[in-house]
């Protein structure tokens, strides 16, 4: 049983179109973060959001923590080529030192 | 700072064969992890180890065994080798981090692909 759902599982779209991903459950987190993993690289940590209703901003892409920190989105302004890639999300459930993982959104933006 | 490095980069092996996927990190980190990515199911742990000196099994450890060598290295064998452990491996380390609420944030290495045929 997948704990985080992430949707879309997949979504390639044109340069310069705005998009959004989504990691939901039905657990609360403590905490949550979003990896960005390219091919043939490991995932490599973008924004850890701990507060309900935190909304996060690194240049184009913002994050937002669900109030009731079972959620997550990720939207992206005018999305770019180097935006491709694997968008992982993972929480924290305060259980041990483990992370619980969704699968993943493949992300690919055409020039 | 290498960060954490991991090697090999590539490995193929036969069935039954044995292998030790090796990997250290540089940022004193006291945790450590080990993953399988395989396509469409997510990263997958397979051990962890809280401190030095503790190993845990996490969700799929059947067929490894892992050692903890010191705070830096902590390293995962596979004793047999069998086809449905083809997959991508990635270490990983973390520290625990204070915001008002503990939380961790982990660091990858780049990943062995092993093919076992």
């Amino acid at each position: 049983t997948q704990l985080l759902e992430q949707s879309p599982q997949f979504l390639s779209i044109q340069e310069g179109e705005n998009l959004t991903v989504y990691c939901n459950s039905s657990s609360v987190f403590s905490s949550l973060q979003w990896y960005r993993q390219e091919p043939g690289e490991g995932p490599v940590l973008l924004v850890t959001v701990v507060t309900g209703g935190e909304v996060k901003k690194l240049k184009r892409l913002t994050f937002q923590f669900g109030d009731a920190r079972k959620d997550s989105s990720l939207h992206i302004t005018a999305a770019q080529p180097g935006d491709t890639g694997l968008y992982l999300c993972a929480g924290d459930m305060d259980s041990n030192y483990q992370l619980i993982w969704g699968a993943g959104t493949k992300l690919i933006i055409k020039p | 700072n290498a960060g954490v490095t991991q090697t090999p980069k590539f490995q193929v092996l036969k069935t039954g064969q044995s292998m030790t996927l090796q990997c250290a990190q540089d940022m004193n980190h006291n945790s450590m992890y080990w993953y399988r990515q395989d396509p469409g199911m997510g990263l997958r742990l397979i051990y962890y180890s809280a401190s030095e000196g503790t190993t845990d099994k996490g969700e799929v450890p059947n067929g490894y065994n892992v050692s903890r060598l010191n705070k830096r290295e902590f390293s995962l064998r596979l004793e047999s080798a069998a086809p449905s452990q083809t997959s991508v491996y990635f270490c990983a380390s973390s520290e625990l981090l204070d915001r008002d609420v503990w939380y961790y944030e982990q660091y990858f290495g780049p990943g062995t692909r092993l093919t076992v045929t």
